[in-house]
């Protein structure tokens, strides 16, 4: 079956802008979380959606928000993009429910503020 | 999650057996042991998990020790494409701010040689 679809994949943003970020999760699957990674912090948590509801969210300022939507696809958006936000937003995909077991993941949007 | 120790880098010879160790010396009762690796531009991808029990699929063998303070990934005959960031993380899987959530550490990076 298709695996985690992000778009895009590839997109240029000049600082003060906003962008929103699209994640289609595998089929079945009704969990989705979004990372951001950059070369200088990694990998890290920005936040999970289960049946259109975040339930959990790591520590990033309130620029960075997201939604899910009923047939679980998600959107992440980043308000007034600042330098510091160029990096690589990864969409990860479960089953959910109250056993979360393993994350797939999509190949990433990666995204260049000027 | 309890915290995880890697080796910031190994090397292998392609066909030989890759060994990638991991020490969680405070893992609790009810966290797991996930292996995670992230080609170069891609986004990670899961490998195997446990929780006491050695595990073994058709990627890799997981090999925890009996007071699960340290576990060993084996990738049996590495190839070249097996070169990655190998990722060894720990955390329970019952909800709360577990849901969605992998806590990466800098991980491995595994150089498989010809």
């Amino acid at each position: 079956k298709a695996g985690v679809t992000q778009t895009p994949r590839y997109l240029i943003k000049t600082r003060g802008q906003q962008v929103t970020l699209s994640c289609s999760p595998i089929s079945g699957h009704r969990s989705v979380s979004w990372y951001q990674q950059t070369p200088g912090q990694g990998l890290q948590f920005l936040f999970e959606y289960f049946s259109e509801t975040q339930r959990n969210k790591g520590n990033f300022p309130g620029r960075f928000s997201g939604r899910q939507f009923s047939n679980s696809r998600s959107e992440m958006n980043v308000s007034t993009l600042e330098l510091g936000d160029s990096a690589l937003y990864l969409c990860a995909s479960s089953t959910g429910g109250e056993y979360t077991g393993e994350l797939f993941f999509g190949e990433g949007s990666r995204l260049t503020v000027l | 999650d309890a915290k995880t120790t890697q080796p910031p880098s190994m090397d292998c010879a392609e066909g030989r057996a890759a060994n990638l160790p991991c020490n969680h010396s405070t893992i609790s009762g009810n966290e797991y042991v996930y292996w995670y690796r992230q080609i170069h531009s891609q986004g990670p991808q899961y490998i195997i998990h446990g929780l006491k029990n050695n595990e073994t699929n058709e990627m890799a063998s997981l090999i925890i020790t009996e007071d699960r303070k340290s576990s060993t990934l084996i990738l049996p005959h590495a190839t070249l494409r097996d070169t990655a960031v190998y990722y060894c993380i720990v955390r329970t899987n019952l909800g709360g701010t577990s849901y969605g959530k992998l806590t990466f550490g800098q991980g491995t990076i595994l150089t498989v040689h010809p």
